[in-house]
Parts: C-alpha cells; sequence; structure tokens
C-alpha cells in the first residue's frame, strides 16, 4: 500500500542546475499537487493538476515546470535551480478538493539543496 | 485572498497538560477546515477535519469545532503524551476551489 511516493528524497543541485522531481500515487487520485515547505512559512503551492494532461498555477509557481502525463505520475522540474530553492518540497494528492473536506495524501517529500 | 493564520510555536508541555493551539481563517466562500500533522521525518498526514459551521472534527484525543462566528478552527487535546510531539498544520480548503492553503505550522514539544 505505497501511497504516495516521491522520488529522490535528498538533493543536493549546484545554482544553474536542472533536475526533476517524481511523484507517483497508486491511490487513483484524480488531483496531485506540488508544494514547498519553508521554516515559518508552511506549505505553499507551486503548482497542482486537476487530472491528466492538466496543470495549473499556485501560490509559487515561479522557476518550476509541471507535467501530468499519466494520471498517477506528477512530475515538478527545475530548470535552472536557484538558492531561493532550496527547500522541502511536498508531493500530494487527493480524490477531490473542496468538496466534503476530501482528504490529502502526501508523500514524504523531498530535501533540495542549491549550492 | 484565503488564508490560515496560527499561533506561532514553538509550544512546549509536560506530559498529560492540556494543549491548545489557536487556527484562524479567513475565506470568501464557505471553507472545509483540517488539522493536519507531522511528525519527524515524515509528510503530512491528516489528523481531524470539519466541513460546516458547528461540525466538531476529533481523533487520537484532539478536537476541533468549526466556529464560523469566529473564523476559528482551534485544536485542544486534554492530555498530551511525548508521542504527540509533532509539527500541527491547520488549513483550508475553499468550496470549488482546488487548493488547500496551510498555516505556517506549530512545533509541539511534549516532555515526560
Amino acid at each position: 500500500n505505497a501511497g504516495v511516493t516521491q522520488t529522490p528524497k535528498f538533493r543536493v543541485l549546484k545554482t544553474g542546475q536542472s533536475m526533476t522531481l517524481l511523484c507517483a500515487q497508486d491511490m487513483n487520485h484524480e488531483y496531485m499537487y506540488w508544494y514547498r515547505q519553508d521554516p515559518g512559512m508552511g506549505l505553499r503551492l507551486i503548482h497542482y493538476s486537476v487530472g491528466e494532461g492538466t496543470t495549473a498555477k499556485g501560490e509559487v509557481p515561479d522557476g518550476y515546470n509541471v507535467s501530468r502525463l499519466k494520471k498517477q505520475n506528477f512530475l515538478l522540474g527545475l530548470e535552472s535551480a536557484a538558492p531561493s530553492q532550496t527547500s522541502v518540497y511536498f508531493c500530494a494528492s487527493s480524490y477531490r478538493t473542496g468538496r466534503l473536506g476530501t482528504e490529502a495524501f502526501f508523500g514524504q517529500g523531498t530535501r533540495l539543496t542549491v549550492v | 485572498g484565503d488564508s490560515v493564520t496560527q499561533m506561532e510555536g514553538p509550544v512546549t508541555l509536560s506530559e498529560e497538560a492540556f494543549l491548545t493551539i489557536n487556527c484562524t481563517y479567513t475565506a470568501t466562500g464557505y471553507p472545509s477546515l483540517f488539522w493536519y500533522v507531522q511528525y519527524p521525518g515524515e509528510g503530512l498526514q491528516l489528523l481531524l477535519k470539519a466541513t460546516k459551521a458547528d461540525d466538531k472534527g476529533s481523533n487520537k484525543g484532539f478536537e476541533a469545532t468549526y466556529r464560523k462566528e469566529t473564523t476559528s478552527f482551534h485544536l485542544e487535546k486534554g492530555s498530551v503524551q511525548v508521542s504527540d510531539s509533532a509539527v500541527y498544520f491547520c488549513a483550508l480548503v475553499v468550496t470549488n476551489n482546488n487548493d488547500m492553503r496551510f498555516g505556517a505550522g506549530t512545533r509541539l514539544t511534549v516532555k515526560p
């Protein structure tokens, strides 16, 4: 019963390098999200997807791109990493949101350091 | 815009003490409200929720009541345990919206 799986769990990048974070869920959820968690700021939404082939911007989308080619996967890309992108990244999925308080399920996080 | 404000931590309590973590919200619609808990090294997991005014969510001895008149959803527990040490996040989802908004999180440490 995997739930939401994120890879990698840790990564160190040099400024200007690119990378992709992978999120996979096995619950057949329509909605998927990428958040970043920074000290004192809680979780902030980067991008989200309401279904296969769709993506939308969240609160802090600049410097990130996403793709949802398959329903179970949601990829987060950093094209040119900056130190300000040092953070812990969480992926989440849910059946729906905003309707009857649907619960979100979170991955264990990816700790990214940009030097 | 929609937002959540929760009391700043950290909070340190002795075992069996009473816990309150305050949470207030601002929303243009009719939100569902949540408390999530994050244990060390893990992702967030749902603790409890409430979907309409006056609803009370409860789980593992924790409770929170959706108060529309005060736009609040305070988390309480009558007797905390060391195992309750974690970071607690208040969150909201506005009906017919597609994202969740989280508070900054409150770190709770319970000492034996």
